[in-house]
């Protein structure tokens, strides 16, 4: 079954410096990924989406997450830390119509 | 532009008592979900409705029930809370079911 495992629960880094979360997939066949981010005391909102069309995705906010078949993996990344992106960040994947989300990271900024 | 509005935001239960979940979107999507947020775990669905009149269980549906009213409106059952259901409870829509997922604010759900 299709799955999603977020390695790290929790990431920290100094503002301006490199966003690195990591999502590894475990699927037969080419699946639809998404990043998903929770704001303190919200709902979810997406921030980009992979359907095969091309590996890299561009995502709001200055998010990308590369899709890479051969490591199993779609990791998000942002080059500069901003105090705002301060969240939790969840990795998900359609299984048999369903969105099934990884356990999600929480991210830290420092200034 | 309300989006996916949810009712109650708090609630405190006793256990064995019971209460309903409101969710209600203004998008016209086709799809809606409920899922549970627990630390360390994400979010869990519970169940799922493809389109009007239909339901589906989700990953954990046990002690739960839902009712697709309409096009519009999903809600979730509790009917002899207890205390492992206590959670934050998100309602979802989307166009499709493979769709971007619009979320509403959350219901975070005190059984004692």
């Amino acid at each position: 079954a299709q799955s999603v495992t977020q390695l790290g629960s929790h990431v920290s880094v100094s503002e301006g410096a490199l966003v690195l979360l990591r999502c590894n997939y475990s699927s037969s066949v080419p699946p639809y990924l998404f990043w998903y981010v929770q704001y303190p005391n919200q709902g979810l909102q997406l921030l980009l989406k992979y359907t095969s069309a091309a590996t890299l995705v561009k995502g709001i906010n200055g998010f990308e997450a590369e899709f890479k078949k051969s490591e199993t993996s779609f990791h998000l990344t942002k080059p500069s830390a901003h105090m705002s992106d301060a969240a939790e960040y969840f990795c998900a994947v359609i299984r048999t119509d369903k969105l099934i989300f990884g356990t999600g990271t929480r991210l830290q900024v420092f200034p | 532009n309300a989006g996916v509005t949810q009712t109650p935001k708090f609630q405190v239960l006793k256990t064995g008592q019971s209460m309903t979940l409101q969710c209600a979107q203004d998008m016209n999507h086709n799809s809606m979900y409920w899922y549970r947020q627990d630390p360390g775990m994400g979010l869990r669905l519970i169940y799922y409705s493809a389109s009007e009149g239909t339901t589906d269980k989700g990953e954990v549906p046990n002690g739960y029930n839902v009712s697709r009213l309409n096009k519009r409106e999903f809600s979730l059952r509790l009917e002899s809370a207890a205390p492992s259901q206590t959670s934050v409870y998100f309602c979802a829509s989307s166009r499709v079911t493979n769709e971007k997922l619009f979320f509403g604010s959350g219901t975070q759900l005190s059984v004692l």
